[in-house]
């Protein structure tokens, strides 16, 4: 099982450009997440999803979108990419959300590595 | 507004001493988990612990929801627990989404 996946690994990238950040998770979880960690700092929420077909803002959800068209895919567009969206993000998933299950246990994928110049 | 704070922010040992790290939080929470961050930057679940104590191996935590904080313990440290440790917590009012801490950089020297 490989969990949760994202593409590229890294990327450089010109300020204007459009890009999409891949994220793929074969667990079946409801909910999906993108998170951005800039350095020496603790992540911080972009989107998230509580299950497919439905999307929400984060805490820093300027000059990205998302779409949760299925279960499994939940692709990150920068639309025109700026210098300060230098960063790693990350993509995380959890079975469910609410309450105080277990299943609300986020996990993450290996990260995106992510320069605008 | 919400807050989570760790402590402290930095911390050498030599290999195996003993670690206390410290979260707290300012509100009521409904999911509390502590990460590992390796060098190379993977994400690692270490625990899910909204309240209570639970162990794996050398490493155990608690978590006192009345009380606001949970604490990490590392026994024994080895060189490979070396990186930074992370909390995040999530708040019924935050719609459920983790809200992280500014991490505890541990390095454990041989």
């Amino acid at each position: 099982i490989a969990g949760i996946t994202q593409a590229p690994t890294s990327q450089i990238l010109a300020a204007g450009r459009r890009m999409t950040l891949r994220c793929t998770q074969d667990m079946r979880h409801n909910a999906m997440y993108w998170y951005r960690q800039d350095l020496g700092l603790g992540l911080r929420l972009i989107h998230y999803s509580n299950t497919a077909g439905t999307t929400g803002k984060g805490e820093v959800p300027d000059g990205y979108s998302v779409s949760r068209a299925n279960t499994d895919d939940f692709p990150l567009t920068l639309a025109s990419a700026v210098p300060s969206q230098t960063s790693v993000y990350f993509c995380a998933s959890s079975d469910s959300v609410g309450g105080t299950s277990s299943y609300n246990e986020q996990f993450f994928g290996p990260g995106t590595r992510l320069t605008v110049l | 507004g919400i807050q989570v704070e760790q402590s402290p922010p930095d911390l050498i040992l030599q290999e195996g001493a003993n670690s206390t790290l410290r979260c707290n939080f300012s509100d009521s929470v409904n999911n509390l988990q502590w990460f590992h961050q390796n060098p190379w930057g993977q994400l690692i679940n270490l625990f899910y612990i909204p309240s209570g104590t639970k162990q794996n191996g050398r490493l155990s935590a608690t978590t006192v929801a009345t009380e606001r904080y949970s604490l990490l313990y590392i026994s024994s440290s080895q060189t490979t627990d070396s990186g930074v440790y992370f909390c995040a917590v999530s708040f019924p009012d935050s719609n459920y989404q983790l809200i992280w801490g500014a991490g505890t950089k541990l390095i454990i020297k041989p």
